[in-house]
């Protein structure tokens, strides 16, 4: 198994611009996860889906970021607007389920906002 | 009050010493503790994982619990410069929920 998939893996942007982040989840597993993660924050939930429905968005900063998981094979979170304070690594996580204890996470998305 | 805390560090510890990481946190229904180990550019990786009071063993690490006190903690035997990371303790919330400190850096000395 290719584990969980993102892309971009670096982002670079304009203040204003809509970022869109993909993640693809490892083939079975029934949840997804996003983090953000920065030095002054730490690992951050942000969202997280259970058979491809949004359990919990509690985590989500703004209006500004939205999420789908539109199947169990694919995710996007997006910003629209992006600003600075955005800028962070992003990571994917996806998770078989109950009575399995790891999160596998993806490589990140590097994101910057200028 | 975050939901899982952890000294930012550094740790530093010289080669061959236990280095001992700590971890509380908030939410008393907490049932599952995870410790996550993270190198420089990467991803997270879990490396040592706990539900009941006491200690759990494999290999060189240990992971100890203590729900009454809401501490979590984890040690490694004869640390190695390789161990050198950031680790990250995590708590599971029931369901699918799981929370991450922001971790302790650990430099071990050759």
């Amino acid at each position: 198994d290719a584990g969980v998939i993102q892309s971009p893996r670096h982002e670079v942007t304009e203040m204003g611009q809509e970022v869109t982040l993909r993640c693809k989840p490892i083939s079975g597993h029934n949840s997804l996860f996003w983090y953000r993660q920065t030095m002054m924050r730490g690992l951050e939930l942000l969202i997280y889906f259970n058979n491809n429905v949004p359990i919990d968005d509690s985590g989500m900063p703004e209006d500004r970021f939205s999420a789908k998981m539109p199947n169990a094979s694919f995710s996007t979170l997006k910003i629209q607007p992006s600003e600075p304070r955005d800028s962070a690594v992003y990571f994917c996580a996806s998770w078989l389920g109950i009575g399995n204890e790891k999160l596998f996470f993806g490589s990140g998305t590097q994101l910057s906002v200028l | 009050q975050k939901e899982v805390e952890q000294n930012s560090g550094p740790l530093s510890v010289p080669e061959g010493a236990i280095a001992s990481l700590n971890c509380t946190y908030s939410d008393r229904g907490s049932q599952s503790f995870f410790w996550y180990r993270q190198y420089s550019g990467k991803s997270p990786e879990l490396i040592m994982f706990i539900y009941s009071n006491g200690d759990k063993e494999d290999g060189r690490f240990t992971a100890q619990l203590n729900k009454a006190s809401q501490y979590v903690s984890l040690l490694i035997r004869d640390s190695q410069p390789s161990d050198s990371a950031t680790y990250l303790c995590a708590v599971g919330q029931g369901g699918f929920k799981t929370i991450f400190g922001a971790g302790t850096r650990l430099f071990v000395k050759a």
